[in-house]
């Protein structure tokens, strides 16, 4: 089943612990990007990537970072939580950077930090 | 002024009835649009792109009025399976990179009822 996969799904932890959230895909797709979303703020870009070893920022990119070792595999890194970083955060993935092409969204991670 | 804005809702509405949502855009330039619903608490999927001539998909139409930087949706015959939020959403260009950033409206939520 094509599909694009994140872990964990819901995570509590405490200020200034470093996190990985895992996003996966399985379309062979070459556009990778990171969200949150938060009430009344809408689904706002992190960060994107363009394809393997290439990666860029979005709109919202402080306290975040990427990689993009592996087509399939786009994590997103916080360093050191903070509290404002509490949201609900969706991986999505696309056959291109093309603004006609199909985002394809993960479940989301549910974030919380103390 | 928001790139995208959104009436938030939400939308009353009983089973069967007609309903319109409408989607404003501030970027001239912008070339593509689309509607993509949300479940409460899960990812967003794509419900239709949004063409030129406007389009429509079994109960769902959508147009575009270029002139007026505004799009709509309208829903037929409304179910209680169409309870959900809508989302617009819209393309914007980075520059020099020639990539396409999808930008995305906060949501008009829809509840239809018995």
């Amino acid at each position: 089943e094509a599909q694009v996969t994140q872990n964990p799904r819901y995570l509590i932890t405490v200020t200034g612990k470093k996190l990985t959230v895992t996003c996966s895909q399985n379309m062979n797709h070459e556009y990778m990007s990171w969200y949150r979303q938060d009430p009344g703020l809408g689904l706002r870009q992190i960060y994107y990537s363009m394809n393997v070893e290439v990666t860029d920022k979005g709109d919202v990119p402080e306290g975040y970072k990427v990689s993009r070792k592996e087509k399939r595999n786009f994590p997103l890194i916080l360093e050191s939580p903070s509290p404002n970083q509490t949201s609900l955060y969706f991986c999505a993935s696309s056959g291109s950077s093309g603004s006609s092409s199909e985002q394809f969204f993960g479940p989301g991670t549910r974030l919380t930090v103390l | 002024r928001k790139e995208v804005e959104q009436d938030p809702g939400p939308f009353n509405v009983p089973e069967g009835a007609t309903v319109a949502f409408n989607c404003t855009y501030s970027n001239s330039a912008s070339q593509s649009f689309f509607w993509y619903r949300q479940d409460c608490r899960k990812e967003p999927k794509l419900l239709m792109s949004v063409y030129s001539s406007g389009n429509e998909d079994g109960r769902f139409t959508a147009q575009l009025n270029r002139a007026s930087q505004y799009i709509s949706l309208l829903i037929r015959d409304s179910k209680l399976s169409d309870s959900a939020t809508y989302l617009c959403v819209v393309n914007d260009s980075k520059e020099n990179t020639g990539f396409q950033k999808l930008v995305f409206g906060t949501g008009t939520r829809l509840l239809v009822s018995p």
